[in-house]
């Protein structure tokens, strides 16, 4: 059964970069069809979806967000990763990592996300 | 972006009984929508995706319709683990949630 595992720091400062990782066990992100996602929510609100990358590096991420985030993946630790910089108070969140499959190639489509890790709660405060 | 909005916010029911949750869009979505349940706590579960398709392991109980603009999740037979917020998602462009439904068992 795949498991997905965010982990990294639960405070970080204003205008510093939040940086995660997610740990899949149970299979592999290499030679798959899926995308590996980030979605994050706001206390008391719907999620808000980040970004995505794929086992080989393409990844594309949500407008919104303005160039702050960059989501790499190492297939050697089976492990993808978010750094989101110049944080806000607005960026705290509950940080998910989870999966999508990947069903159009060389335009960017979307799909439902499943499964989805526990989470790790993130504020950002000095 | 595709706002979703989802009615009533709140949803107060007795254990046995049947429940309809509404998600409208403010523009097509085609049947490119997703249903989660969350608990307390808890990460989103997938219950529903491509508006009417179960997903593994969920429920017959919980069936989902609706296409373009307006879609509902029917769950029948309330459990007491059934209380949780729902939200429904869209991906038929860059995605979107909706702010829930909280439903609550008497």
């Amino acid at each position: 059964q795949l498991r997905l595992q965010e982990s990294g720091p639960g405070l970080v400062k204003p205008s510093e970069t939040l940086s995660l990782t997610c740990s899949v066990s149970g299979g592999s992100i290499s030679g798959t069809n899926y995308y590996w996602d980030w979605v994050r929510q706001p206390p008391g609100k719907g999620p808000q979806f980040i970004g995505s990358v794929f086992h080989n590096g393409d990844n594309f991420y949500n407008p919104s967000l303005k160039g702050r985030v960059v989501i790499s993946v190492d297939t050697s630790k089976n492990q993808f990763s978010l750094n989101l910089t110049s944080v806000t108070a607005a960026d705290t969140a509950v940080y998910y990592c989870a999966r999508h499959l990947r069903t159009c190639v060389n335009v960017i489509c979307h799909k439902f996300f499943d499964p989805w890790g526990p989470g790790t709660h993130v504020t950002v405060s000095s | 972006d595709i706002v979703l909005t989802q009615s009533p916010a709140t949803l107060s029911v007795s254990p046995g009984e049947g429940a309809t949750l509404t998600c409208r869009a403010s523009q097509t979505v085609d049947r490119q929508l997703a249903w989660y349940r969350q608990r307390p706590g808890q990460a989103p579960r997938l219950l529903i995706y491509d508006a009417s398709v179960r997903a593994t392991g969920v429920p017959a109980r919980f069936s989902g319709s609706g296409s373009g603009t307006e879609f509902t999740l029917t769950i029948g037979s309330l459990q007491s683990e059934d209380s949780a917020i729902y939200y429904c998602h869209q991906y038929n462009n860059w995605p979107t949630f909706g702010q829930g439904t909280k439903v609550e068992i008497k």
